[in-house]
Parts: structure tokens; C-alpha cells; sequence
């Protein structure tokens, strides 16, 4: 069974630009998680989506952050614009159902110059 | 506040031996208790979990104990591998929503 799928792996951008990640959670799984993990930290949640209704988004950044999850299958987050204190790993998981284990994917590394 | 301790940044041990992980919490609505695994340039992985109504969880060569009144877990991996090399995270979750709180990580060496 095919696990997560980010895509980039790997991003850098010039600040102020806008940059778009994309996931692609595990099959039949409801609830999908973008998490921030910078350098020598753990995963931080970001925003939490059952199907396609953002259930828990209270720590995203508003201001430059929206996601999005259309047909409760994969999901975009975008920044726009990009700060350098954006510099970090941006996990995507995926979990069958809310309290269930989370299964991650391999992350895209983005660096804001 | 970092509700989930994980005060030792690195451990080395050597092949063969025991290796003992541990974690602190401090939020008493945690109720679930898991560990993860990350490699470099890959995602954390599920190790193994415990919930609060249990003391331990064994799965072959990992046992996670888990001391509710010290609020302490620990993860114990013996024998120890070159492959258990790795960054590994606690995790924690309970109350009202799935919302997982990560430690920073502790970094294991196993030297052959």
C-alpha cells in the first residue's frame, strides 16, 4: 500500500514569493494533518481536516497560510508571501479516522532566501 | 510551554546493549502515548503506542512503560541495532480533539 506522497521534496524560494505543497494521503484515510517542523523541533500542527471540513486550524498563520482540501482526498498549503522564518520541514499525515494513528509523509523541506 | 519533555538530545549506545528513551508530560489530559522514528530527509514513522490504561506495551524488541503518577514514559529497545539510528520522538494526545504534542526529539546512536 502506497504511503503518503508529498510533492516538492525539496523547494527554495526568494521571500515574498508564494510557494504551494501538495499531499496525497494514504487511501481511505479521512483526516489529514499539515504539521511545521523546523530545525531541531518536534511536528507542530498546523491544521487538521476531516474529509474536507478544516476542523482544527487555529494555529495557522491566516495572514500568508491557507489550505485547502477539495473532495476530502488531497490537499494544497500555500504561503503567499514567504517569509525567511519560514524556512522549515512541512509534514503532511493522514490517519483512517480522528484519534487514530498518524501515518507521515516525507515532508517538503523549504528554504526562503 | 513545551508540554511534552524530551530533555536528552542525543544517546549512544553500543550494539547489543539496552537503550533507554525517556519523556516527560505535563498536561494531565494526555491519555495517549505514542513514539516515533525519523530518519533523515524521511517522515516520522509509528514505533509504537500505550495508553493510559496500561503500564506497557511490548512489540518484539521495543517496550514502552509508561508511569502515570510521575507522568514519565520511557522507550526501551533491546537488543540495540546500528539500524535503531535514528531521531526519535514522543508524542502525546487526549482530551477533546486527535491534536498530537511532539517533543523535540532524541537523537540514538547505536555504534557497532
Amino acid at each position: 500500500e502506497a504511503g503518503v506522497v508529498q510533492s516538492p521534496r525539496y523547494k527554495i524560494i526568494e521571500k515574498k514569493q508564494p510557494v504551494a505543497f501538495w499531499c496525497n494521503p494514504i487511501s481511505g484515510h479521512n483526516t489529514l494533518y499539515w504539521y511545521l517542523q523546523n530545525l531541531g523541533q518536534g511536528p507542530e500542527l498546523l491544521i487538521r481536516y476531516e474529509n474536507e471540513e478544516a476542523v482544527d486550524d487555529s494555529q495557522l498563520p491566516k495572514d500568508r497560510f491557507s489550505a485547502e482540501r477539495l473532495k476530502g482526498v488531497d490537499s494544497t498549503l500555500k504561503i503567499q508571501p514567504a517569509e525567511l522564518g519560514d524556512s522549515a520541514v512541512y509534514l503532511c499525515a493522514s490517519a483512517p479516522g480522528s484519534g487514530e494513528t498518524q501515518y507521515f509523509g516525507p515532508g517538503t523541506r523549504l528554504l526562503v532566501l | 510551554d513545551q508540554q511534552v519533555k524530551q530533555n536528552s538530545p542525543s544517546l549512544s549506545v553500543q550494539e547489543g546493549r539496552i537503550s533507554i528513551l525517556n519523556c516527560d508530560y505535563t498536561n494531565s489530559m494526555f491519555d495517549y502515548f505514542l513514539w516515533y522514528k525519523k530518519y533523515p530527509a524521511e517522515g516520522p514513522t509509528f514505533l509504537i503506542s500505550i495508553s493510559s490504561i496500561k503500564d506497557k506495551n511490548e512489540d518484539g524488541r521495543f517496550t514502552v512503560f509508561l508511569n502515570k503518577s510521575a507522568k514519565h514514559l520511557s522507550l526501551h529497545i533491546v537488543p540495540s541495532q546500528p539500524g535503531d539510528s535514528a531521531v526519535y520522538f514522543c508524542a502525546a494526545t487526549g482530551g477533546a480533539n486527535s491534536k498530537l504534542t511532539f517533543g523535540k526529539g532524541i537523537t540514538l546512536s547505536v555504534r557497532p
